[in-house]
């Protein structure tokens, strides 16, 4: 079983539409939380990252990240076309701890948002 | 802003050949990471390095070895290659230890072909 499962999609909504993606994870050493956004062809970008359990809000992104019951999300409000790509949660032990942030990722959801 | 950089960007590799994939980190970044991404899968952690030493190692076989210079670019030399190494090669670039290393930064990534 993998350290981190993420709802592998595929996902298909109208332009405007909240779209909600979601990972699992097992490894409670995990402190650190992102989300990654990879474009066909491309490198992963950074869209977003948490420490520990809580919520955080950049424009229309919202992570939350829910330790006591491993599980975490990325909603996206008022969806764009721009938006289609392939959304993918990342977990890290982080600084201190012998893992010196190697990211373990979830499998990737593919969203693809229509006009 | 500087990205990281990855060379080449395509390379063609018969059975049994090597490879060498280049990595130049954004300036300032002292730790490294390469992770290989094979078709519609994650991106697995390969190896990573800080202040030119190895820091953490993940499921990297033995025919691939890596280092990192006094410039902080990195090399992945990949020997006797198989049809089963074909994939996306990224390096992501950070600032080290000392600070939580959420922040890792993606290259646009090698891809390398074995026929």
């Amino acid at each position: 079983q993998k350290e981190v499962e993420q709802d592998p999609g595929p996902l298909s909504v109208p332009e405007g539409a909240i779209v909600s993606l979601n990972c699992t994870y097992s490894n409670s050493a995990f402190q650190y939380f992102m989300w990654y956004r990879q474009y066909s062809r491309k490198g992963p970008e950074l869209l977003m990252y948490t420490y520990s359990s809580g919520n955080k809000e950049d424009g229309r992104f919202t992570a939350q990240v829910d330790k006591s019951s491993k599980y975490i999300s990325l909603f996206i409000r008022d969806s764009q076309p721009s938006d289609s790509a392939t959304y993918l949660c990342a977990m890290s032990g982080g600084a201190g701890g012998t893992s010196y942030g190697k990211l373990t990722f979830g499998q990737g959801t593919i969203l693809t948002v229509h006009p | 802003a500087a990205g990281v950089i990855q060379s080449p960007r395509h390379l063609i590799k018969e059975k049994r050949e090597t490879a060498t994939l280049k990595c130049y980190p954004i300036p300032r970044h002292d730790t490294v990471y390469w992770y290989q991404q094979g078709p519609g899968q994650d991106p697995q952690f390969l190896i990573s390095f800080y202040e030119k030493m190895q820091s953490d190692k993940g499921s990297i076989p033995d025919r691939f070895s890596a280092q990192q210079f006094s410039d902080y670019h990195s090399e992945l030399n990949m020997s006797s290659l198989e049809l089963g190494d074909s994939a996306l090669y990224f390096c992501a670039s950070s600032l080290g230890p000392s600070l939580p290393s959420y922040e890792q930064y993606f290259g646009p990534g090698t891809r390398l072909t074995v026929t």
